[in-house]
């Protein structure tokens, strides 16, 4: 079936750093994508979406990169901080649908 | 601004009893409303979505119901709880096709 995943689960990195958090999405038809955060026992937060017109968004501190070819995502964070220690899950909009799907998620470790 | 609310933020109930979790969003007309699950540690489940009153979409069967007697009200139901029925519910609402959602603050739901 149609499905959003990550390649890793939990991700650990030094504060400072820029951590990287990677996403493969298999439905082609699929023309928006969206990174969403979740902290602990909070609902999901938007933080940068791209259209499949584009290759790279840039935010502040993130950067989403998007590869069609190979049906990849990734989410840049500059400088990892503390406070971006979350859960990262990325999402993929099928061409005309008011559906998103979502993959398990990755946990970000910021570690002092 | 809009905002959206959900309550309650947790609940402990008996299997078997009936559930009712509702969600408001205010400061917009007509939205795209959905209901997710997630497991602890897991991903976004799809549950149900809708695109205007009365109008429901199921994507799982599934000991649940949704219902939509207002344009900015979304219901989750449930006649006879399941203790597989426990897990974090999170209420969105989203505008139109390729805009990102906007997650309420989830309720915590436990069946014993």
């Amino acid at each position: 079936g149609e499905s959003v995943g990550l390649h890793l689960p939990t991700l650990s990195v030094q504060e400072g750093d820029n951590s990287i958090i990677n996403c493969a999405y298999s439905n082609s038809a699929s023309d928006y994508f969206i990174w969403y955060k979740q902290e602990s026992g909070k609902g999901p937060q938007f933080i940068i979406d791209i259209r499949s017109n584009m290759d790279k968004r840039q935010g502040q501190r993130v950067t989403v990169l998007l590869n069609k070819t190979v049906k990849h995502l990734s989410l840049q964070i500059a400088a990892t901080q503390p406070g971006d220690s979350a859960v990262y899950f990325c999402a993929e909009n099928p061409s005309g649908t008011y559906k998103y799907i979502f993959g398990t998620g990755t946990r970000l470790k910021v570690l002092a | 601004s809009q905002t959206i609310h959900q309550w309650p933020a947790t609940l402990v109930q008996p299997v078997g009893s009936p559930l009712s979790l509702e969600c408001t969003v205010e400061g917009t007309s007509n939205p795209n409303l959905y209901w997710y699950r997630q497991a602890a540690g897991r991903g976004l489940q799809l549950l149900f979505y809708s695109v205007g009153i009365g109008q429901i979409s199921s994507e799982v069967p599934q000991n649940l119901s949704a219902s939509r007697p207002q344009d900015r009200q979304f219901i989750l139901s449930s006649k006879k709880l399941l203790l597989s029925d426990s897990g974090f519910y999170l209420c969105a609402w989203g505008q139109g096709i390729n805009y990102g959602y906007t997650f309420g603050s989830g309720t915590r739901l436990t069946v014993v």
